[in-house]
């Protein structure tokens, strides 16, 4: 088990375009979530899914963007019409769910660190 | 809502001493989970040390520990015999029970600097 993987890295784009993130959890983890981080600040939770269900969305999660995790494996996370403060890390953490609930951690990935010219 | 704070932007330690790191968080709920994360310079975020708000006993893991004041609404984590590796950004964090929402609410974040 190679741990959480995001991909690409590294993501420079021009204000207005299209991006689009994935993020591959350890393999049997049931629960997913996307966290945004600004420079100087704390991870701020986006949304997550369980299995193929995305069950929380926070009110930062704009229209402009949209998570999916169609088969309950990996997810991406798609943001139009990039706009100069969508210039952060993009980190994708992930879970299990089962009895003994109390042993859930989120294991993370190393981010997508996104710049918006 | 929930609220995390870390009052202390930097700290520095100097090699084989102890430093704490401080946490105060905010909420109405009896149970919930806090946790501290360590993410060191371009590297991804790794956990520390968790405590469920529940267990009166304090959690430890080698060398962290923390001082759980739950009247207080208190979390610090205490590092003895600091190490270089240690130097990071860490942050705390605060997560509902089962049941409730189930997000990382985390602080702003400590940069610790191991002096050798």
């Amino acid at each position: 088990d190679t741990g959480v993987s995001q991909n690409p890295r590294h993501k420079i784009t021009k204000r207005g375009q299209n991006v689009t993130f994935r993020c591959d959890p350890i393999s049997e983890h049931n629960r997913l979530y996307w966290y945004r981080q600004t420079l100087g600040q704390g991870p701020e939770f986006l949304t997550y899914f369980q299995n193929e269900a995305q069950l929380e969305k926070s009110r930062l999660l704009s229209d402009r963007f949209s998570a999916e995790r169609p088969k309950g494996s990996f997810s991406t996370l798609e943001i139009q019409r990039t706009e100069q403060g969508d210039s952060a890390m993009y980190l994708c953490a992930s879970s299990f769910l089962g009895q003994g609930a109390s042993q859930e951690t989120q294991y993370f990935g190393p981010g997508t660190r996104l710049l918006v010219l | 809502a929930q609220t995390v704070t870390q009052s202390q932007p930097e700290m520095s330690v100097q090699e084989a001493e102890t430093v704490t790191l401080s946490c105060t968080y905010d909420t109405s709920e009896s149970d919930y989970y806090l946790f501290w994360y360590k993410q060191p310079p371009s590297r991804q975020m790794i956990l520390v040390i968790r405590q469920e708000a529940y267990k009166q006993q304090n959690a430890t893991e080698n060398r962290f520990s923390v001082n759980f004041q739950k009247a207080a609404k208190s979390f610090s984590l205490k590092i003895s015999d600091s190490q270089l590796g240690d130097a990071a950004m860490y942050f705390c964090a605060y997560r509902e029970t089962q049941g409730g929402s189930e997000k990382l609410v985390f602080g702003k974040g400590t940069k610790l600097t191991v002096n050798p």
